[in-house]
């Protein structure tokens, strides 16, 4: 069975432009997390979907970050204008219940 | 609201010797979860151990074990016979009780292997 995957595994991007970045879940887990880890600070929580629903976005950190799951299946999390910031290790991951299931990360990198 | 604490950055064990990372949270919480996840270097999370608060006894997953307490609100990881493939950073992470919800993560701690 598939893992969690996330595209691209690494961007690099100018200060003002727009990433987005995708998470495709486990096939079958409802719940898909979204967490971010900047430089050197500990993992934090962005926002929670239960199938295409936003079931907690308390994380996320102002409005140009959003994230969509269409059709309750891989999520996209897009970065609108990207700031300095911004740099870090965006997670995704997936969780049929008590346990996640977590995707490589992508590593974003905004100069 | 809920934190979680590791106050070791690095750590280092010499293989087939046994290490203990530690790890506080605080919560007002009586029940939730407790999980120890492995990330080894440019490699995906995965998840080591679990813990459900309303047991007593302490998890144990083959090398792995942990000492929870409680009443201290500590969750240290213990790593037996240790083995150079278990060289990763290491991070405690609670969550509420309850079929879903977000961890809850410390700041990790890396661990090196010594051959």
């Amino acid at each position: 069975e598939a893992g969690v995957t996330q595209f691209p595994s690494h961007s690099v991007i100018e200060k003002g432009q727009t990433v987005t970045l995708r998470c495709d879940p486990i096939s079958g887990h409802d719940n898909l997390y979204w967490y971010r880890r900047v430089m050197g600070k500990e993992i934090k929580f962005l926002l929670h979907f239960v199938k295409e629903s936003k079931q907690d976005e308390s994380g996320m950190p102002n409005n140009r970050f959003l994230a969509e799951r269409t059709g309750g299946t891989y999520s996209t999390l897009k970065v609108q204008p990207a700031e300095l910031e911004d740099s870090g290790v965006y997670f995704c991951a997936s969780s049929p219940g008590v346990e996640q299931y977590f995707g490589p990360g992508t590593r974003l990198t905004v100069t | 609201a809920q934190t979680v604490t590791q106050s070791q950055p690095e750590m280092s064990v010499q293989e087939a010797e046994t290490v203990t990372l530690s790890c506080t949270y605080d919560t007002s919480e009586s029940d939730y979860y407790l999980f120890w996840y492995k990330q080894p270097p440019s490699r995906q999370m995965i998840l080591v151990i679990r813990q459900e608060a309303y047991k007593q006894q302490n998890a144990t997953e083959n090398r792995f074990s942990v000492n929870f307490q409680k009443a201290a609100k500590s969750f240290s990881l213990k790593i037996s016979d240790s083995q150079l493939g278990d060289a990763a950073m290491y991070f405690c992470a609670y969550r509420k009780l309850g079929n879903t919800g977000k961890l809850i993560f410390g700041q990790g701690t890396t661990l090196q292997v010594k051959p």
